[in-house]
Formats: structure tokens, sequence, C-alpha cells
């Protein structure tokens, strides 16, 4: 069965501190992975989603960025935290050529 | 472009009482519409979906939907809550490009009163 990971849990982080933020899944290959983020009180935005190894589109202009080093390895990352990017971090992934997304459980990021 | 709308960012029932949270979509294709689940500090859960075939979709936890197209609603129901279904409900809709994307409404908070 597909399993998916996201670590670490919880973060705390000072402004201007770089961060990263890993997802994995195991069990399948070729997955759609996406990075949503969940605002106190808010929806879900999509950040960023990945066809593919090094295939990354950008959702919303922001100051955070993606990377697929590997088939079922997702990274986001930030040179320079603001506070604004507080949150609550969530990867999933979907089978290839199929529609239902998978969640994994989530990283609290908190910035002061 | 696709779009999600559901009323009502809070709902109150009692325990035991009927369930319903309201979920209308937009979109220029036939939709696929789900319905996922989110305890607090968790992931989402999927609840149930709907591609094509039957209009009424069975789901965990004994959660229903069911697809009306002349209303563009997918509202999720049970008969009886539970305590235990206290949480934050999400409607989605498949987005019709590549990355199988999906659009979510704002979400419903349902609180269960003893």
């Amino acid at each position: 069965s597909q399993t998916i990971h996201q670590w670490p849990a919880t973060l705390v982080q000072p402004v201007g501190s770089p961060l990263s933020l890993e997802c994995t899944v195991e069990g399948t290959s070729n997955p759609n992975l996406y990075w949503y983020r969940q605002a106190a009180g808010r929806g879900l935005q999509l950040l960023f989603y990945s066809v593919g190894i090094g295939q990354i589109s950008s959702e919303v202009p922001q100051n955070l960025s993606a990377s697929r080093p590997q088939d079922r390895q997702f990274i986001l990352s930030s040179k320079k935290l603001l506070l604004s990017d507080s949150g609550f971090y969530l990867c999933a992934w979907s089978p290839v050529f199929q529609e239902t997304q998978y969640f994994g459980p989530g990283t609290r990021l908190l910035v002061l | 472009a696709q779009s999600v709308t559901q009323l009502g960012s809070h709902v109150s029932v009692s325990e035991g009482a009927l369930v319903l949270l309201r979920c209308n979509y937009s979109s220029s294709v036939p939709p696929y519409l789900f319905w996922y689940v989110q305890y607090p500090n968790q992931g989402l859960q999927l609840l149930l979906k709907y591609t094509t075939g039957a209009t009424l979709v069975k789901g965990i936890n004994g959660f229903e939907a069911e697809f009306k197209k002349s209303e563009t609603s997918f509202h999720l129901t049970k008969p009886s809550a539970h305590m235990s279904d206290a949480a934050e409900y999400f409607c989605a809709v498949r987005n019709n490009n590549a990355g199988n994307m999906l659009t979510f409404g704002g979400g419903t908070r349902l609180m269960v009163k003893p």
C-alpha cells in the first residue's frame, strides 16, 4: 500500500532563517506531488505541483520554492522565512492519470 | 475555471441529529467531486468522491453525498451525528488541466453538541 510521510511534524523558526520541509511517498511510482498551505482559519492554498522529477509548477508568487530531486521526494524550501510563512503545510500525492489526492500528516510551521 | 462554494463556515448540530454540509461548484467540464475531512492538526482524509455513474455516493464513517447536476451541488449528509464527527470538511472539484489539480472550497467546521 502507499504511504506519504512529512517531516518535521512541527517547526519553530526565526524570521530570516532558511526552511526545508520534506515529503516522501512510498509504494507508488511517478506520482503527481503537491504542496499546500493552510493559514490559520483559512482554506487550502495550492503552492506547487509536480508531474515528474525536476518539473515544478508554481501556483502563486511567494517566498517559497519547491524541488523534486527524486521520483517520490518533494521538498519545500525558503532562503529567508517571513512571518507570513507561518501555517500548516500539507503534501499530497495522486496516482498518475488519476484525480484523487492523498494527503500527508502535515507540518506546522511557526515563524517568530 | 472551476470553483467551489461551501455555504456556512461553521455548522453546529446536536449528537444524533442530521448532518448537512453544503457544497456548490462550477465547472466547465463534467465534474469530479470530492469530500475530505480534516481532524485537528492532521492531514486531509478522503471521505468520498464522485466521478461518473451513480449520483448518490457512499463514503466512510456513514457519510454520503448526492451529485445534482441541475443544482450544481454535492451536499454531504449523515443521518445521525456522532461526537467523533467534529472536524473540518472540505469539498473539492477536479481542475481540467495538467497535474490533476483540485480546487477546494473554504471548508466547513462541524461542531457536535452532546
